[in-house]
């Protein structure tokens, strides 16, 4: 059984920084293109950032390019978000999810984690 | 970026019937379209790919049609644990893949 399982999220001051954890366990992690997505409360989905099965590529949204960086570690079948520069607009319920192949791109997502609140306020 | 418009926002059916959710991009994505269903306090689930092959474990009343621009999601006899938001995602021009705003589906 496919299983993600999200940590790291909290309250951080604006301009703060924050990375979160998505552990992966019930599939060959490193075949496999994973994603973060996020959802400000009350609002709908948001797709945040996607890494390539080897973690030889990577692209971000617009909204946070330069201040989000994804990575991966295969040997520890962890998938990471670190976020710098938080603003408000930031928080979220923020989601792990996989995709159907090791490519970042023409991805769905066939599996999600629970989820990490991120809070971003003052 | 291509915007994926959801309708209607909200969808009041009762039990035992038909619901159909609409989709529609701004541009053609072909039949790179998924459907999710995401419940009160809960990750979204996928339901549907390619615009119309049920992912793993989904029940055959739902069923996804369309091409294009256009999309529907349909529910062929709606049971208690339907009743949720449903989300388009567009994934044929990314980045960005892009998401609808929702529909909430609500017992009648």
């Amino acid at each position: 059984e496919v299983q993600l399982v999200e940590s790291g999220g909290g309250l951080v001051q604006p301009g703060g920084s924050l990375r979160l954890s998505c552990a992966a366990s019930g599939f060959t992690y490193n075949s496999y293109a994973m994603t973060w997505v996020r959802q400000a409360p009350g609002k709908g989905l948001e797709w945040v950032s996607t890494i390539s099965g080897s973690g030889g590529s990577a692209i971000y949204a617009d909204s946070v390019k330069g201040r989000f960086t994804i990575s991966r570690d295969n040997s520890k079948n962890t998938l990471y978000l670190q976020m710098n520069s938080l603003r408000a607009e930031d928080t979220a319920v923020y989601y792990c999810a996989k995709g159907p192949r090791s490519a970042n791109n023409y991805n769905w997502f066939d599996a999600w984690g629970q989820g990490t609140l991120v809070t971003v306020s003052s | 970026e291509i915007v994926m418009t959801q309708s209607p926002a909200t969808l009041s059916v009762s039990p035992g019937e038909r619901a159909t959710l609409s989709c529609r991009a701004s541009q053609s994505v072909s039949s790179n379209l998924a459907w999710y269903q995401q419940e009160p306090g809960q990750a979204p689930r996928l339901l549907i790919y390619d615009a119309s092959t049920r992912a793993t474990g989904i029940p055959a009343r739902f069923s996804g049609s369309g091409s294009g621009t256009e999309f529907t999601l349909t529910i062929s006899s709606l049971q208690s644990e339907d009743f949720a938001v449903y989300y388009c995602q567009n994934y044929n021009n990314w980045p960005p893949c892009t998401f609808g705003q929702g529909t909430r589906l609500e017992i009648k």
